[in-house]
Parts: C-alpha cells; structure tokens; sequence
C-alpha cells in the first residue's frame, strides 16, 4: 500500500511568519513530488513540483526534498491571510503519467 | 494551455438514478485519466485509472460495476455513477498527466449529490 502522510493540521500561523508543511510518503521508488493548495469546493492548484534532492524556490515558496528520508516540504515565507487553504501532498508513483497518490492534506490559516 | 473541462459543476440526483461525468481535454490528447473522488474534509481518493481504448483499471475497493469509466476517445472519459445512493454523494474530480512536463492537470470537479 503506497502512501503519503502529511500533518494532520490545523496550522494557524500569524500574518508574515513561516508556514512550514511537511509530508513522508512510502515508496523509495517514487519520482515526482508536487504540492498543490486546494479551497473548499475547488479543484487543486500546482504549487510546486520538485524531482531532485534538495531545496527548490518560488517566490514565496521553496519545497524540499530529502529521498534518503522520504521526506518532502513546503515552507511559505512571508505568509499571508490569502494563503490560508488546504495543502496536499502528492506523490508519483511509477513512471512519467503514472498515478498520483494524495495525502490527507494539512489546513493552513493565516491570521491578519 | 493542457486543459480538462469537467462537467457538469454540480448535479442533484435521486437515489436510484445514474449520473454522468465528463471530461474532455480541449488542447491536447489524453490517452489517460485518472478519477478521484473527495469527501468533505478528506483527501483526494483514487478511484481509477482510464486508458483510451481499453478498460478502466481500479482501485481496491472500489466497485466496477457501480462506477463505469469510459474513455473511448483520446479526448473524452466519462464516469457514471449508477444507482446512486446518498453515500455516493461527493466531489469528483478527474485529472490528466501532461506528456510536456511531469506535471498534471486538473479538471474543476463535480459536486454530486443524491437525494
């Protein structure tokens, strides 16, 4: 059973701090690691892809990932009120196109 | 670009009945889709993977019989829900790996619910 575990959550952060989540998933195999923020009633949003080992930024956004650890992460910086959604965690497993498994996703809300 | 239309957005149904999804890829061929579904305040479930051509490959646990895939063309894959009961009332969702990139697309969700 392949699987992806993220916080539980709720993460409340005050405006302008750090978000930090954080997500293990199960299978050395695994290649792509996206993150994706998701609100009520609508479909998920590319945050941010990551393949290679290491820190990857955007803006605002840097995931890490950690293969050795099975360990992938996404700090927000500067967070703000419109950040507050939910965080999903999604993992590839197998090759290019092949299925994305979801972890349970950690709720986020930035207090003004 | 690489972009899923889903419809319909929403749709009440009584129980009993069957309901329709479609996705259609408007720019690009999808010779897979993959259907999630969703229920309040959970995760996105897989439920199955369509390949254009040939039969849906599901989940464990999820009934064949009850959620019928199709994806008969390279930019069509349509979901039935039949005899659907209040439990199946939920947010289904399809998506499409992009040949481009490794990366996905996202169709913008059916809110399915029976009464």
């Amino acid at each position: 059973q392949k699987e992806v575990e993220q916080n539980s959550g709720p993460l409340s952060v005050p405006e302008g701090a750090i978000a930090s989540l954080n997500c293990t998933y199960s299978d050395r195999g695994s290649q792509s690691f996206f993150w994706y923020r998701q609100y009520s009633g609508k479909s998920p949003e590319l945050i941010m892809s990551i393949y290679s080992n290491g820190d990857k930024e955007d803006g605002r956004f840097t995931a890490q990932l950690n293969k050795a650890s099975q360990y992938v992460s996404l700090l927000i910086r500067d967070s703000q009120p419109s950040d507050s959604a939910t965080y999903l965690c999604a993992v590839n497993y197998g090759n290019q196109g092949g299925k994305l498994i979801f972890g349970q996703g950690t709720e986020l809300s930035v207090k003004p | 670009g690489a972009v899923v239309s889903q419809h319909p957005s929403w749709v009440i149904c009584k129980s009993g009945t069957s309901v329709k999804i479609e996705c259609r890829s408007l720019d690009f061929q999808a010779t897979t889709m993959f259907w999630y579904r969703q229920f309040p305040k959970q995760s996105l479930m897989l439920m199955a993977t369509s390949n254009e051509g040939s039969k849906a490959t599901y989940e464990q646990g999820v009934e064949k019989d009850k959620f019928l895939i199709n994806h008969a063309s390279l930019t069509l894959s349509t979901l039935t829900v039949t005899s659907a009961h209040p439990e199946d009332s939920s947010f289904y969702i399809c998506s499409a790996p992009l040949v481009s990139n490794y990366g996905y697309t996202f169709g913008s969700g059916t809110r399915l619910t029976v009464v």
